[in-house]
């Protein structure tokens, strides 16, 4: 079936660096590829989608390419704030599957 | 545009207690979806909804746990009996279309249940 493979954290790092989260995916067809971010004792926020092949999305800074030679969707980011600090997931919807798969989550660590 | 809602945000029940967990929808949207998300660990499908049907429940428990989303009013998550290993966020989401590509789901901000 359809999964989702994120780097494990948590990613420790300091203000104004740049950022990665990896994350790889197993799936048929072409399914649509979504970041989301969880803020602590809150739900999660969609920050960003794509939902084919070499699409960009990006959102606060935040971008992922939709990679299909790669099977992959890494999160990035030039320059980390402080109020970054949340757990992201990585998330796919697959065609003929009607529901969201997610990524275990990985929680990052900003620090001044 | 309400976003989608869940209530009760914070819930605690005694074992053996009933939990009912309420959802409503973005407007306009049909389609509802609950996950779990057990302390420190991942989001997990538990079960997926229309109006009046239950689409996909692969990935809710066999005892004791029940979902409806009835043609008026909000999508309830039923809990009987409840455990310890109970306790959780159960998140709710909604969208405007089941498998369309380039659908988005959206999430309420969870529901936290504590079994005591």
């Amino acid at each position: 079936g359809d999964s989702v493979t994120q780097m494990e954290g948590p990613v420790t790092l300091s203000e104004e660096a740049f950022l990665t989260i990896n994350c790889t995916y197993t799936a048929t067809g072409y399914p649509s590829l979504f970041w989301y971010v969880q803020y602590p004792g809150e739900g999660l926020q969609l920050l960003l989608k794509a939902t084919k092949a070499d699409d960009k999305g990006s959102n606060k800074g935040f971008e992922a390419t939709y990679r299909k030679e790669t099977t992959s969707f890494h999160l990035e980011k030039g320059s980390v704030q402080v109020s970054d600090s949340a757990v992201y997931f990585c998330a796919l919807f697959g065609n003929g599957f009607q529901k969201l798969v997610f990524g275990t989550g990985t929680r990052l660590l900003v620090s001044p | 545009n309400a976003g989608v809602m869940q209530n009760p945000r914070h819930l605690v029940r005694r074992r053996g207690q009933e939990a009912r967990l309420r959802c409503s929808p973005m407007k306009g949207h049909s389609h509802v979806y609950w996950y779990r998300q057990l302390p420190e660990e991942g989001l997990k499908f538990m079960v997926y909804l229309q109006k009046e049907n239950i689409i996909d429940e692969s990935g809710m428990p066999k005892e004791r746990f029940s979902a409806e989303f009835p043609k008026e009013g909000p999508s309830i998550l039923r809990i009987q009996q409840v455990v310890r290993g109970d306790s959780a966020a159960y998140f709710c989401a909604s969208s405007n279309a089941g498998t369309a590509q380039g659908n988005t789901i959206y999430f309420g901000e969870g529901s936290w249940l504590t079994v005591v």
